[in-house]
């Protein structure tokens, strides 16, 4: 069956540490993968993309993402939190026509 | 462009009362999305259109769920009758091509249903 896991529903880094978010998917073909950031009471917003090519991606608000196609994952950092990353993130992998979502990881940052 | 719109942005209704959310998609995206989102079973796909028509509706939960989508630019999601059961945030988010697939989503509808 197709799958996203998120490694822990809650993440807690003080301010300044790295962040590390994991992801990994089931598939056996080259996926299309995405990172979203969802703040309170807002919509998702696409925070980067892996589609073909280099599979370090670079995002917004200086995150990145690297897709290693032999361990199935694509976990998001960022060398240094800041308070205002402080939100619930979404790991999305295209199957088909349809992206499959992640069960979350919400990301609080400590000072 | 505004982005994806939704309304009403919250809605309170009582259990058996019939609940209409609507959507204006981004203007030229070709692809609609309606999701739904809880606690229990996080962001689960309700059922997605192309070009106005329905595609795949499997993850529409019963028959008491219909969505259409009459021209490029509004769909609404309807539930009759509703249930306590179907409180929930519903987005949707609109795409412009399914080839690189990202997609743009609405602040989302709060349905809180008494």
């Amino acid at each position: 069956a197709q799958s996203v896991t998120q490694l822990g529903s809650h993440v807690s880094v003080s301010e300044g540490a790295l962040v590390l978010l994991r992801c990994n998917y089931s598939s056996s073909v080259p996926p299309y993968l995405f990172w979203y950031v969802q703040y309170p009471n807002q919509g998702l917003q696409l925070l980067l993309k892996y589609t073909t090519g280099a599979t370090l991606v670079k995002g917004i608000n200086g995150f990145e993402a690297e897709f290693k196609k032999s361990e199935t994952s694509f976990h998001l950092t960022k060398p240094s939190a800041h308070m205002s990353d402080a939100a619930e993130y979404f790991c999305a992998v295209k199957y088909g026509n349809k992206l499959v979502f992640g069960a979350g990881t919400i990301l609080r940052v400590k000072s | 462009d505004a982005g994806v719109i939704q309304s009403p942005r919250h809605e309170v209704t009582e259990m058996g009362q019939e609940v209409t959310l609507r959507c204006k998609p981004i203007s030229g995206h070709d692809y609609l999305f309606w999701y739904r989102q809880t606690m229990m079973r996080g962001l689960e796909l309700l059922i997605y259109f192309n070009n106005n028509v329905p595609i795949d509706d499997s993850g529409m939960p019963e028959d008491r769920f219909s969505a259409k989508m009459p021209n490029a630019s509004f769909s609404t999601l309807k539930i009759q009758p509703s249930e306590p059961r179907d409180s929930a945030v519903y987005f949707c988010a609109s795409s412009l091509s399914w080839v690189e697939y990202e997609q743009f989503f609405g602040p989302g509808t709060r349905l809180t249903v008494l």
